[in-house]
């Protein structure tokens, strides 16, 4: 049972470059979702989407982009990124928004 | 204003006693959802138990029960007969109906450490 597999689990950026993080989940789940965790605060959501083709912006988009081009895939994109976005990324998915949330296990990214 | 607020950083509970741990939540929205998760040091997020704003009773899944009180707007989860695998961090989240959007709003999380 794969669940929600993030990849990659760690990585180093310098400032201004790019980089995709990649969501996939094998649950069938129409909702996926994208969040920060940064010390000392909760998790934030990025951007989420409720279907394949859809995408919405959530508590903290900012210098963020998202594709869900396929239901079990959900891309999170930065273009350029900042100092600011060193964090740990979770993505989740559910069958619905009353649904409890599958976590993955965690991206941590730094920024130089 | 927080959606969720967890106002307590730390807990010690002793090895088979039981914890609460407490939520606040802030919303206008007649219509949400309260979650509870818990965070090994491993990282993963792990879903813990659920309670509707409409649900008339407490919900409960084996050790973990929801003492929800919706008129102080809260939402503490027990954990009954601690064992060491409890330690972990603990978060309160909050989804509201009524906006339309998806948004899971997180609370700064309680560190629970169970000592044997």
């Amino acid at each position: 049972n794969a669940g929600v597999t993030q990849t990659p689990k760690f990585r180093v950026l310098k400032t201004g470059q790019s980089m995709t993080l990649l969501c996939a989940q094998d649950m069938n789940h129409e909702y996926m979702y994208w969040y920060r965790q940064d010390p000392g605060m909760g998790l934030r959501l990025i951007h989420y989407s409720v279907g394949e083709g859809t995408t919405a912006k959530g508590e903290v988009p900012d210098g963020y982009n998202v594709s869900r081009l396929k239901k079990q895939n959900f891309l999170l994109g930065l273009e350029s990124a900042a100092p600011s976005q060193t964090s740990v990324y979770f993505c989740a998915s559910s069958t619905d928004r009353d649904q409890p949330q599958h976590f993955g296990d965690g991206t941590r990214l730094s920024i130089l | 204003a927080q959606k969720i607020t967890q106002t307590q950083p730390g807990m010690f509970v002793q090895e088979k006693e039981a914890v609460t741990l407490d939520c606040t939540y802030d919303t206008s929205d007649p219509s949400y959802g309260l979650f509870w998760y818990k965070q090994p040091s491993s990282g993963e997020m792990i879903f813990l138990i659920y309670q509707g704003s409409y649900d008339q009773q407490n919900a409960t899944e084996g050790r973990y029960s929801l003492n929800f009180q919706k008129a102080r707007k809260s939402a503490n989860l027990v954990i009954s007969a601690s064992q060491l695998g409890d330690s972990a961090m603990y978060f309160c989240a909050m989804r509201e109906d009524q906006t339309g959007a998806n948004n899971l709003f997180f609370g700064t999380g309680t560190r629970l450490t169970v000592i044997p």
